[in-house]
């Protein structure tokens, strides 16, 4: 089955630096991949999500970049705000009959 | 749609206990997931449900964890007997058309078993 693996688990910045989180994916037949954040104590929520047939993709200071021969993928946070303080899911699905296969999360700090 | 609605929020429980965790998934969706969050494991998926039926239970722990859904708007996971390991955030989820497509999540049920 489907594997994901996230890096890094922990992740300081300074305010409006910029930040990266990576994941790479065991399944070829992958072919959607959101991030989710989740807050404090809070669900995790959908910010952005890219599908196989593209490379990138960008929503105001949030972008993802797939390479599906290298099978990774990125978030890239740019002039990051103490707001974007929280922890980051990656995860991967197929059109298959099986759910998305999350990654363990990587814990952004943005220091003011 | 008021979102995925989970039930309770949180429970405090001595061990040994019986559990039950609710959830209302969003009206339409078809695709039901139940998660458990820990520090150490990250999230994980327990078992998920596609037009009320269980398609995959692989990620339910032990026979103590029970799952159903016995209509579309409805679901329950119960630990029975539950123990001081089954502290989690349990997390449901739910999702339309193909599984794969944003999945909306509930609250979470905060659970500590003493």
């Amino acid at each position: 089955g489907e594997n994901v693996e996230q890096h890094p688990s922990t992740l300081s910045v300074q305010e409006g630096d910029s930040a990266v989180i990576k994941c790479t994916y065991s399944d070829s037949a992958s072919n959607y991949f959101p991030w989710y954040k989740q807050e404090l104590g809070k669900r995790p929520q959908l910010i952005i999500d890219i599908r196989s047939n593209v490379g990138e993709k960008k929503d105001q200071r949030i972008a993802v970049t797939l390479n599906k021969t290298a099978k990774h993928f990125s978030l890239h946070i740019t002039e990051t705000q103490p707001e974007d303080s929280a922890v980051y899911f990656c995860a991967a699905g197929n059109r298959g009959n099986t759910p998305l296969v999350f990654g363990k999360g990587t814990r952004l700090s943005v220091i003011a | 749609d008021a979102g995925v609605i989970q039930s309770p929020r949180h429970e405090v429980t001595e061990m040994g206990q019986e559990v039950t965790l609710r959830c209302k998934p969003i009206s339409g969706h078809n695709s039901l997931f139940w998660y458990r969050q820990t520090m150490m494991r990250g999230l994980e998926l327990l078992i998920y449900f596609n037009n009320n039926v269980p398609i995959d239970d692989s990620g339910m722990p032990e026979d103590r964890f029970s799952a159903k859904m016995p209509n579309a708007s409805f679901s329950t996971l119960k630990i029975q007997p539950s123990e001081p390991r089954d502290s989690a955030v349990y997390f449901c989820a739910s999702s339309m058309g193909n599984p794969n497509t944003e999945a909306f999540f509930g609250q979470g049920t905060r659970l500590t078993v003493v």
